[in-house]
């Protein structure tokens, strides 16, 4: 697509539900990070991939939280049973390389809510 | 590891004047990459401007320059004829040049949000 899209735009779920946050990068950029953006805060990094790869996963704040790409190309951000501390906003940002110089392009974020 | 600072968390400046976002950064690496991402209310990053560590030229992309100190570890953001499509939140970035360990995500400063006002 032309940019990175990311769905659902906002989520409202109840403590202890699992949720998915869903990230479709530009057709053919290879390289996919998330980042978490918590209320005044700058932005977290959770993990990136490199093709279907996720080489590094230590940026995840608990094993509730699990990530995977197919394809390529969408990556899914799985959160288990969601806690109140995990409301924020989750971005997806894509790059055509791992380690572009020019900068990531990211989605405008799913707003997790969890009441 | 890196991290970086922003001191200002709120900034204000009037229409068409010229505002300085502070941005300062730690780092033991001697060559790297800096950038300014704007986030306006629609939630994405949008980059601003970007720079790289080894280039001692200030980077310029139209009414957005920098002025980058390496020695001090400082990269400031001028916004020249501020307009109202301006405001937002500014954050500073940055990232290793090596593409290992890691090294390939972003640090994120905590953010300037900055007000323009008619």
């Amino acid at each position: 697509g032309a940019g990175v899209s990311q769905s659902p735009s906002n989520k409202v779920t109840e403590k202890g539900k699992d949720v998915e946050l869903r990230c479709d990068p530009i057709s053919g950029h290879t390289a996919l990070y998330w980042y978490r953006q918590s209320l005044g805060q700058g932005l977290e990094f959770l993990i990136y991939f490199q093709g279907n790869s996720a080489p590094d996963k230590s940026g995840l704040p608990s094993d509730r939280f699990s990530a995977e790409r197919t394809g390529g190309s969408v990556s899914t951000l799985t959160i288990q049973r969601t806690q109140q501390e995990d409301s924020a906003v989750y971005l997806c940002a894509s790059s055509l390389v791992l380690g572009a110089n020019y900068g990531y392009t990211f989605g405008s974020g799913t707003r997790l809510t969890v009441v | 590891a890196q991290t970086v600072t922003q001191s200002q968390p709120e900034m204000s400046v009037q229409e068409a004047e010229t505002v300085t976002l502070s941005c300062t950064y730690d780092t033991s690496e001697s060559d790297y990459y800096l950038f300014w991402y704007k986030q306006p209310p629609s939630r994405q990053m949008i980059l601003v401007i970007r720079q790289e560590a080894y280039k001692q030229q200030n980077a310029t992309e139209n009414r957005f320059s920098v002025n980058f100190q390496k020695a001090a570890k400082s990269f400031s953001l001028k916004i020249s004829d501020s307009q109202l499509g301006d405001a937002a939140m500014y954050f500073c970035a940055y990232r290793s040049v090596i593409t290992q360990g890691g090294s390939e995500k972003l640090v994120f400063g905590k953010g300037t949000k900055l007000t323009v006002n008619p």
